[in-house]
């Protein structure tokens, strides 16, 4: 089945420092979303990528689609305690259905 | 936003019994509900796919009956945890994909978390 790839499964940054993590699959993707799950909550959906190439940012947070539509990632720049929390990537499979990449934890130090 | 509800948000019972858990989208309407279940520090995994007024489709490895899924309404589906034993513990969240979505965004409950004793 459809299976995608996240690195890295953790990364410690300091507080201004910057964080990127990727999603790789196998097979060409129709679109990705991210998703953050904060300690404790539940996912929140961030954003979805559909078109090859495209990048989109949400203040702080870049979003790209690879060109071949197989990798995506997600940069926060100048990180904040605030973004705390797990990054999830996903994919959807026949019939909406959402498959989960393994998500990167992020923590952040002050 | 769209606003989806989950209760109970915490659950704690003894092996043997049976536990029910709601899942509501409060302000929309739901073709599609997704179960998950998340163990501590990993990923979720997909359980089982409900679609209002049909049978839910299970994922590989996910025992039907065990995980009993009904979706009564477009705005209720609940998850019964039968004969529930100590390795059923786990967070477990729905989802709710809106009618009228133009794309796929789910909208997550706040999970329930079961303690199975």
């Amino acid at each position: 089945g459809q299976q995608v790839m996240q690195i890295p499964q953790y990364q410690h940054v300091q507080e201004g420092e910057d964080f990127t993590t990727y999603c790789n699959s196998s097979t060409t993707l129709s679109n990705i979303q991210w998703y953050k799950q904060r300690p404790g909550g539940h996912p929140v959906f961030l954003i979805q990528l559909v078109k090859s190439g495209e990048v989109k940012k949400q203040k702080r947070l870049t979003f790209q689609f690879g060109e071949a539509k197989k990798n995506s990632s997600l940069h926060i720049t100048a990180t904040q305690t605030t973004d705390v929390g797990t990054y999830f990537c996903a994919v959807n499979t026949g019939g909406f259905k959402t498959i989960f990449g393994a998500g990167t934890r992020l923590f952040v130090k002050a | 936003g769209a606003v989806v509800s989950q209760h109970p948000s915490r659950v704690i019972c003894k092996s043997g019994t049976s536990v029910k858990i709601e899942c509501r989208s409060l302000d929309f309407q739901a073709t599609t509900m997704f179960w998950y279940r998340q163990f501590p520090k990993q990923s979720l995994m997909l359980m089982a796919t409900s679609n209002e007024g049909s049978k839910a489709t299970y994922e590989q490895g996910v025992e039907k009956d065990k995980f009993l899924i009904n979706h009564a309404s477009l705005t209720l589906s609940t998850l019964t945890v039968t004969s529930a034993h100590p390795e059923d513990s786990s967070f477990y969240i729905c989802s709710a994909r809106a009618r009228a979505a133009n794309y796929n965004e789910q909208f997550f409950g706040p999970g329930t978390r079961l303690t199975v004793l």
